[in-house]
Order: C-alpha cells, then structure tokens, then sequence
C-alpha cells in the first residue's frame, strides 16, 4: 500500500507570497494532520481534517489554513508569508479522527521563505 | 515553556549499551505516544501509553506511563546503530497534540 505522499517536496518563496501544499493519505485514511516543523520549535500540529471537516486545530495564526477533499487529500495554505515560516510541514494520515490513533506521516515539504 | 520536556536532549552512546530518555510534563495527559524520527523522514510511532504505570515493550524498547500520567520513559536495553534518531513524546491537549523538543540519539558501533 502506498504511503502519505506530499507535494511539492521542496519550496522556496518570498515574503508577502502564499504557498499552497498538497497531501495525500494512505488509501482509505480519511483523517489528515497537518505539522510544522522547525528547529528552534520542535514539531508542533496545524489542524486535523476528518471527512471534509476541521476538527482539532492547534495555536497558529488565521494565515494558516487547511481544506480537505472528498477524496480524502488535502491542501494546506499559508498566506502572507514570514521568514518565521520556514520550516518543514509534515502530514500526518489516519483511519479514524482523533489523537489516540496511529498516524503515518508524510516525508514533508521543506518550505524556504526569502 | 514546553508542556512536555524531553531529557537528555542529546545521547551519544557505544553500540550495545543501555539507555533511558524521559518525557515529563506538570500536566496529566489522558495518553502519551512515542516516535522515532530518522533524518529526511517523518516520524514514526513507536507506541501509545494510556493507563498510568503501564508498561509496553517493543523488542529491546520498553516504555513506561508514570501513575500519575504525567511523565514517561523510554528504555532501550542493548542498543544498536539502526537505533540512532530523534525520539519525540506526544500527548493530546483538548484540540491541540504537543510534542516534546525530542532526543537526538546516535548509536556508534
């Protein structure tokens, strides 16, 4: 069975621009996470997608959001972006909806901001 | 302030020595999991924790839930190079899921 796959691998932006990233779960997963990963933060949660619906959501500012697809991919888009938003976005996908059950994530997107 | 933190930050250790991390928080956490995360790659889980005291083992892994759930530890007996990565604890905070700042282990033959 295929794994997450996660699209573009690597990005590189300017301030100001948005960026869009795309993930696909495993095949019959229908819940999606979203992580951001860097350095100085460690790995932290975006949101979780279940059946087309937001349903957890870390502390990150409105510049970040998400959507999912009836087919179960999902995109993440950051507006507006900061140099602070560098970093390494990993996705996370699961069978079912919540944090008690295994996720398989993604080898990410390393997002470069100039 | 991280809600969970990790010790050692960073391990350096001879191929078959034993080893304990530790993930500890001043808050309860309903359940805890364990991952790996090699260089390149996303992380994997190790193991999910969910009753205070109890105790999982995973081939040479063995990992403990304090009692009161509100810490964790990580012990690998007879460690190996295929053992060297960044192990992270995580919990779920109503609809948040927090990560400690991890363990960067490395194994030398």
């Amino acid at each position: 069975k295929a794994g997450v796959t996660q699209t573009p691998r690597y990005l590189i932006k300017t301030r100001g621009q948005q960026v869009t990233l795309s993930c696909s779960p495993i095949s019959g997963h229908r819940s999606v996470s979203w992580y951001q990963q860097t350095p100085g933060q460690g790995l932290q949660f975006l949101f979780e997608y279940f059946s087309e619906t937001q349903r957890n959501k870390g502390n990150f500012p409105g510049r970040f959001s998400g959507r999912q697809f009836s087919n179960s991919r999902s995109e993440m888009n950051v507006s507006t972006l900061e140099l602070g938003d560098s970093a390494l976005y990993l996705c996370a996908s699961s069978f079912r909806t919540g944090f008690y059950n295994e996720q398989f994530f993604g080898p990410g997107t390393r997002l470069t901001v100039l | 302030t991280q809600l969970l933190e990790q010790s050692p930050q960073f391990l350096s250790i001879q191929e078959g020595e034993n080893l304990t991390v530790y993930c500890n928080s001043s808050s309860v956490f309903s359940s805890l999991q364990w991952y790996r995360q090699e260089p390149g790659e996303g992380p994997v889980l190790l193991v999910t924790v969910v009753t205070g005291g109890e105790v999982k083992k995973l081939k040479r892994l063995t990992f403990q839930f304090g009692d009161a759930r509100k810490d964790s530890s990580l012990h690998i007996t007879a460690a190996q190079p295929g053992d060297t990565g960044l192990y992270l604890c995580a919990g779920p905070r109503g609809q948040n899921f927090v990560f400690g700042p991890g363990t960067r282990l490395s194994v030398l033959p």
